[in-house]
């Protein structure tokens, strides 16, 4: 059982817009910086994005970060086919003391 | 550019010790903390501590208390993890990953396969 809460599944077609959420707590999402990491299978976890909405160097502006309240979503627009992969958000929270993550949303690009 | 090399996959049998290796390149080893996270198969990602590369100081996550060692050697830039009474839970993929600040991990191992089988 994951601490933040993320639909386990997303999909979407060719150059379109998607959003992914993740809900959380106000020990976690509510108070701090909400980063989302991309996996490919068989592959570690790639940051995508860091502080909110950050992106490190050479992910695309396809992908930004928001938040609010509790919640937080990851957009991706532009889809294309190397997008399907299964993403992430984590984020530290204060009461556990330790980042916790979101079970995962996995999008397929129709 | 900053990269890390875990060892290889590991066969365990429940009850035995493993101990996986991450070797940091291309970045100054001591200005990051390292991260152990885990991936049981089909599953999401787990923390499970880290240690302060500076210090040695480790900080295990609650669910892996007393079993879990994490140690390094700085003169060859890597930390190592140890985990001892395996259960078969305990199989999956374990990555170390550097943070870069506020748990954003921003260099990933390729991860080690971890296998608790009788």
């Amino acid at each position: 059982q994951s601490v933040l809460s993320q639909p386990p599944s997303a999909s979407g077609t060719l150059g379109q817009r998607v959003t992914l959420s993740c809900s959380g707590s106000n020990s976690n999402v509510g108070s701090n910086a909400v980063n989302w990491y991309q996996q490919l299978p068989g592959t570690a976890p790639k940051l995508l994005i860091h502080s909110q909405n950050q992106r490190p160097s050479g992910v695309p502006d396809r992908f930004s970060g928001s938040k609010s309240g509790t919640s937080a979503s990851l957009d991706i627009s532009g889809l294309q086919s190397d997008d399907e992969s299964t993403y992430y958000c984590a984020v530290w929270d204060d009461t556990l003391g330790v980042p916790v993550f979101g079970g995962g949303t996995r999008l397929t690009v129709l | 550019q900053a990269l890390l090399v875990q060892s290889g996959s590991e066969l365990k049998k429940p009850g035995a010790s493993v101990r996986i290796s991450c070797q940091a390149s291309g970045y100054t080893f001591t200005s990051y903390s390292m991260n152990w996270l885990r991936q049981a198969p089909g599953q999401g990602l787990e923390w499970m501590g880290w240690i302060d590369t500076a210090s040695g100081n480790p900080m295990v996550a609650r669910g892996f208390t007393g079993r879990l060692v994490f140690s390094l050697d700085t003169s060859v830039n890597t930390v190592h993890l140890r985990i001892n009474n395996l259960v078969f839970d305990d199989s999956g993929v374990y990555y170390c990953a550097r943070d870069r600040g506020f748990g954003a991990f921003d260099v990933w191992g390729q991860g080690t396969p971890v296998t608790v089988s009788s």
